[in-house]
């Protein structure tokens, strides 16, 4: 069964620092593919990225960017100079390639809070 | 192009009563996902659709039912409201049913169960 832990409930920063995210998962299947998604507070998930495990590249986008180690099954997800708008929570998630359903399964989520 | 949308945005009903939320999927997509999400818990997969078929059921009871439009819209039906039911509920749409097929949320209808 897959699984996606998020081991931190709630992260507090201030403006401009940088925070990782953490976000360790478990499957059985050899193909598989991660998410993360944004939750502000008007409860919309906005889709952030999606990653494919055969490709163990990291990705970076503007302050956005992805460390995906299968070594540890792990997909992190850091903020470079945070800013209030980060404020939200933020979800990984797993999606297995067998079955028929592509159901995401995921983590508790983080509240990341930005303080100015 | 339109995104994901759903309706009603509120809900409040009381125990042992049915309901119907609805969703619009995003233009060109085939595939429509429901979700409930808990307060301060993740989204739990309910049910999926894919050309008007039943694709795949998570782990929830039959009183949780759907149907899918020629549209690809869809509406999740809720019968015999109990408490916990009260929830976020996110539809999610996209193209097909590969693994690359990224998901796109609406904006979610919040069900409050009294």
């Amino acid at each position: 069964a897959q699984k996606v832990t998020q081991a931190q409930t709630e992260i507090s920063v201030v403006e401009k620092e940088d925070v990782t995210l953490d976000c360790v998962y478990e499957t059985r299947d050899t193909t598989y593919y991660l998410f993360w998604y944004k939750q502000p507070p008007s409860g919309e998930l906005v889709f952030l990225i999606r990653r494919n495990s055969f490709d163990e590249q990291n990705e970076i986008s503007g302050r956005y960017s992805w460390n995906f180690q299968k070594s540890t099954s792990s997909f992190n997800f850091t903020i470079t100079a945070s800013q209030v708008v980060d404020s939200a929570v933020y979800f990984c998630a797993l999606s297995e390639a067998g079955g028929s359903a592509r159901q995401l399964t995921f983590g508790s989520g983080t509240q990341l809070t930005v303080l100015p | 192009e339109t995104g994901v949308t759903q309706s009603p945005t509120h809900l409040i009903k009381t125990r042992g009563q049915q309901v119907t939320l609805r969703c619009s999927s995003q233009s060109g997509h085939n595939t429509v996902s429901w979700y409930q999400q808990a307060l301060g818990q993740g989204p739990q997969f309910i049910f999926q659709y894919y050309r008007e078929e039943e694709n795949g059921r998570g782990n929830f009871p039959p009183r949780f039912s759907g149907l899918q439009f020629p549209n690809y819209s869809s509406e999740l039906n809720v019968n015999a409201l109990e408490l916990d039911d009260s929830a976020l509920y996110l539809c999610a749409s996209s193209f097909g049913l590969a693994g690359t097929d990224t998901q796109y949320f609406g904006p979610g209808t919040r069900l409050t169960v009294l």
